[in-house]
C-alpha cells in the first residue's frame, strides 16, 4: 500500500538544538517527495521538495531509498520554526498526493 | 497574483443536509484537488480535476462529489451529511498535473451538528 508514516505527532526541542522530523514512505516506485509546512493561522505551503535539493529556511531533507525515508533536518532550531509539518508524495499515474498525518514541532525558548 | 480562494470560510450544517464548497484556483492553474483535513487522519485526498475532468478519486463514499468549470473554478458537494464529515476541507491548485507543487487555500471549516 502507498503510505507516508510520520511516527511523531509532537516533537519539542529547545531553541538552538538540532531537529529531525521523521518521514518514511511505502511506494513501489521512486516517488518525488515533498515537505509541506503550516504555521499558525497560515495556509499549508511547500517547504521543500526532493527534486530541487534546495535548503529552505535552513531545512534539508535527503532521500534514502534503502530505508525509504525522507527525514527533515535543521541543525539549529528557531522559535519561528514552530509549526505543523507534513511529508507527502504524489503517486505517479494517478496525480493523487499521499500525506502523512503530520508532526507538530514546538521550539521552546 | 491572488492565491487560492475558498468560500465560505465556515459552515455549520445539521445531519442529513447537503453542502457545496467553492474553490477558485490561482489564475492560470488548471489542476484543482480537494483534501479533507482532520486532527487524527491528517490530509486525506478526495479528488482532483484537470481541464474539467475528474482525474482521480480518493476512498470516500459517493456522497462526496465535485466538478470543475471551464474557468478552472471547482465545487465540492457533500450530500446527506454525517457527523463524521466535520472537518477542514482544503482546496489546492497547481499549474500542471502530477509531481507539481501544490498551492493551498485557507480551507472551509465544516461543522455537522
Amino acid at each position: 500500500a502507498q503510505r507516508v508514516t510520520q511516527p511523531e505527532k509532537l516533537l519539542s526541542v529547545f531553541k538552538g538544538a538540532p531537529v529531525e522530523l521523521k518521514c518514511n514512505y511505502s511506494y513501489s516506485g521512486s516517488p518525488e517527495l515533498f515537505w509541506y509546512v503550516q504555521y499558525s493561522r497560515q495556509r499549508l505551503q511547500l517547504l521543500l521538495r526532493h527534486i530541487s535539493r534546495e535548503s529552505i529556511k535552513g531545512f534539508t531533507a535527503d532521500l534514502n531509498k534503502g530505508e525509504t525515508s525522507f527525514h527533515l533536518k535543521k541543525p539549529f532550531a528557531q522559535e519561528e520554526d514552530s509549526a505543523m509539518y507534513y511529508c507527502a508524495f504524489p503517486t505517479s499515474g494517478t496525480y493523487k498526493y499521499i500525506f502523512g498525518t503530520g508532526t507538530r514541532l514546538k521550539v521552546l525558548a | 497574483k491572488a492565491g487560492v480562494t475558498q468560500t465560505p470560510r465556515y459552515l455549520i450544517k445539521t445531519r442529513g443536509q447537503q453542502v457545496t464548497l467553492s474553490c477558485s484556483p490561482i489564475s492560470g492553474h488548471r489542476s484543482v484537488s480537494w483534501y479533507q483535513q482532520t486532527p487524527g487522519q491528517g490530509l486525506q485526498f478526495l479528488f482532483e480535476y484537470f481541464s474539467e475532468t475528474q482525474r482521480n478519486k480518493g476512498n470516500f463514499p459517493g456522497r462526496f462529489s465535485g466538478r470543475q468549470f471551464s474557468n478552472s473554478r471547482s465545487e465540492m458537494n457533500v450530500s446527506t451529511l454525517e457527523l463524521g464529515d466535520s472537518a477542514l476541507y482544503l482546496c489546492a491548485s497547481s499549474l500542471l498535473l502530477g509531481n507539481e507543487k501544490l498551492f493551498f487555500g485557507s480551507g472551509t471549516q465544516l461543522s455537522v451538528l
